[in-house]
């Protein structure tokens, strides 16, 4: 049971560049996010999905888009990359706490991106 | 003014210590309440969560809820090196509503 994997690691892109992050989770989770962080900012949601064929937008979508292929793998893509995208990008997916009203998010190990 | 707010530390204490972190927030409507912690370079992981008001314990950890003052806490006693790490407060307004991370405060328990 591998929870959410993200891949890749590390990456660093050139202005206008385009790539694609992959997240890809083995819990049965319906829910899954992108989250960016930034010092000082905290976690800032990019995009999410409810269930399998459904996205929405969180509070920062701006520069990107995303496509949730299955209930197993929700992928964010950066079309032209800009400086201000450099951060460290978190995919997570959730399930409820039975009776509390609360969803625990499982987070994968994070993506650091630079854009020069 | 930002919806949550933390001071990021970097906050320094002897093994042993009972830690305080704390959270304001502004908006009246948050009745969810989560702390998440994370390790340097991983994921963040829910350590404990809360429901409006009160109190809640779990071994070592204690969070507490003040929504008069819109004020939350995490308390640490018998704070170890493997406490070490960045604490996350969250919240949301309903079951269903997006999660509202603060930006976390930056913990270092010294042997």
């Amino acid at each position: 049971n591998a929870g959410v994997t993200q891949t890749p690691k590390f990456q660093v892109l050139k202005t206008g560049q385009s790539m694609t992050l992959q997240c890809a989770q083995d819990m049965n989770h319906n829910s899954m996010y992108w989250y960016r962080q930034d010092p000082g900012m905290g976690l800032r949601l990019i995009y999410y999905s409810a269930s399998e064929g459904t996205t929405d937008k969180g509070e920062v979508p701006n520069g990107y888009n995303v496509s949730r292929l299955n209930k197993r793998e929700f992928s964010l893509r950066l079309e032209s990359a800009a400086p201000s995208q450099t951060s460290v990008y978190f995919c997570a997916s959730s399930k409820s706490i039975p009776g509390t009203g609360i969803d625990t998010q499982y987070f994968g190990p994070g993506t650091r991106l630079t854009v020069l | 003014q930002k919806e949550v707010e933390q001071d990021p530390g970097p906050l320094s204490v002897p093994e042993g210590a009972i830690v305080s972190l704390n959270c304001t927030y502004s908006n009246s409507a948050f009745q969810y309440f989560m702390w998440y912690r994370q390790y340097s370079r991983k994921g963040p992981e829910l350590l404990m969560y809360t429901y409006s008001s009160g109190n809640k314990e779990d071994g070592r950890f204690t969070a507490q809820v003040d929504k008069s003052s819109k004020y939350i806490s995490l308390f640490i006693r018998d704070s170890q090196p493997s406490d070490s790490a960045t604490y996350l407060c969250a919240m949301r307004k309903t079951s269903y509503d997006k999660v509202i991370f603060g930006p976390g405060t930056s913990l270092s328990v010294i042997p």
